[in-house]
């Protein structure tokens, strides 16, 4: 069973542009959340997403979006880039949210460099 | 509001001996606990988590963490380290009504010696 896979693995961009990073999760897995790491700020929760809706947004701001298909693959985009979004953007699949025992399963992660 | 500290950035332990890397939490509603890990350049990959029940959970990689509910506490232990278990450790919280979001400490390096 293939896991969750993330592309780009790198990215590099300057100021002001848009990106769109890719996730799909493992066959199967309806959850879909994303994940900002970075070294100053550690681990953050930007947004989940479980059968194209968005369940739970974190505290980013609104230049930080996303979407999930009905395959449930999902993209995030993020608009007029900004040094400090400089990151490795973490993409995590589950089967369901919210559910007792549910585990979530990550992605390598796509790192982006804003220049 | 719920939030998870790791009050050690490192933890430096010999091979064979036991370590022991510490996590503490704050959650409004029933605990979830986790621990993952992360190796370089790759993502988290999931160790052992708490819902409920016994208070020593049992992981992969011989890997455990007991919860202590009194001193809101989920440290990570293992009886005898190794080399390859040298990583980046990650402490999370989620607790019953916020989905799949997870609260993450800030991370504790592990380096062990042979």
């Amino acid at each position: 069973k293939a896991g969750v896979t993330q592309t780009p693995r790198y990215l590099i961009k300057t100021r002001g542009q848009q990106v769109t990073l890719s996730c799909s999760p493992i066959s199967g897995h309806r959850s879909v959340s994303w994940y900002q790491q970075t070294p100053g700020q550690g681990l953050q929760f930007l947004f989940e997403y479980f059968s194209e809706t968005q369940r739970n947004k974190g505290n980013f701001p609104g230049r930080f979006s996303g979407r999930q298909f009905s395959n449930s693959r999902s993209e995030m985009n993020v608009s007029t880039l900004e040094l400090g979004d400089s990151a490795l953007y973490l993409c995590a699949s589950s089967l369901g949210t919210g559910q007792y025992n549910e585990k979530l399963f990550f992605g390598s992660g796509t790192q982006l460099s804003v220049l | 509001a719920q939030s998870v500290a790791q009050p050690e950035d490192q933890v430096n332990v010999a091979e064979g001996n036991p370590l022991t890397v510490k996590c503490t939490y704050s959650v409004s509603g029933n605990p979830y606990l986790f621990w993952y890990v992360q190796y370089p350049n790759r993502g988290l990959q999931f160790l052992l988590k708490y819902i409920t029940g016994d208070n020593l959970v049992k992981g992969s990689y011989g890997f455990e963490a007991e919860f202590n509910k009194s001193q809101t506490s989920f440290h990570l232990k293992k009886p005898s380290a190794l080399v390859s278990d040298s990583a980046l450790y990650f402490c999370a919280v989620r607790d019953d009504n916020a989905g799949n979001m997870l609260t993450f400490g800030g991370g504790t390096r592990l380096m062990v010696k042979p």
